[in-house]
């Protein structure tokens, strides 16, 4: 089946820092999500991309759907603490219905003050 | 509007109880989704309903789960009996059929621990 490739699986950065997480399909997507997920909560959608190419900016956070429809990447840009979370990506390929949203393992995101 | 409410929030029971989990969506999204988070394998979709109907359940693991959604504003997901590798969380997630808007409204989650 469809699968995406999320990196890094964590990371642990200083406050201040910037940060960039990607992700990777084996096959075209014609949407890219970027979900946030805090600590005993859900998911929330942070930016939702819908072009090859589209770049989006969510105040710090900028995300681009990859040219080749396979790939998207997320930047933090001046990490704070409350960034803390895991961040997936989420993908739905060309044709595919609703219900085949595909979701990566997740970015384990850390931010020392 | 109070988002997508589900519940409990945290259910701890023994294995070969029966559990039910409740989910209320967002007024007005036609679909709903159930997922079950783990450490192991991230999150994983079980089945959805748009409009009501079941359309996908091919990721419900086992016949011991079971889904319903009875009206627009309430579903189920029933594990019968369980067992300690049921423990997860759960999520309900809806969205609205809107061409080209396919972000989901997650809610909180129930976390299930069976003994």
């Amino acid at each position: 089946g469809q699968q995406l490739n999320q990196s890094p699986q964590s990371m642990f950065i200083q406050e201040g820092e910037d940060v960039s997480m990607n992700c990777t399909s084996s096959s075209i997507f014609n949407t890219w999500l970027w979900y946030k997920q805090d600590p005993g909560e859900g998911p929330v959608l942070l930016i939702a991309l819908y072009k090859a190419g589209e770049l989006t900016s969510n105040g710090r956070l900028t995300a681009q759907f990859g040219i080749t429809r396979k790939d998207s990447f997320l930047n933090i840009s001046a990490s704070i603490p409350s960034d803390v979370g895991i961040y997936f990506c989420a993908g739905q390929s060309l044709g595919g219905s609703q219900g085949n949203l595909i979701f990566g393992k997740g970015t384990k995101l850390s931010v020392k003050p | 509007d109070a988002g997508v409410i589900q519940s409990p929030r945290h259910e701890v029971t023994e294995m070969g109880q029966e559990v039910t989990l409740r989910c209320k969506p967002i007024s007005g999204h036609d679909y709903l989704f159930w997922y079950r988070q783990t450490m192991m394998r991230g999150l994983e979709l079980l089945i959805y309903f748009n409009n009501n109907v079941p359309i996908d359940d091919s990721g419900m693991p086992e016949d011991r789960f079971s889904a319903k959604m009875p009206n627009a504003s309430f579903s189920t997901l029933k594990i019968q009996p369980s067992e300690p590798r049921d423990s997860a969380v759960y999520f309900c997630a809806s969205s609205l059929n809107y061409q080209g808007n396919y972000g989901y409204t997650f809610g909180s989650g129930t976390r299930l621990t069976v003994v």
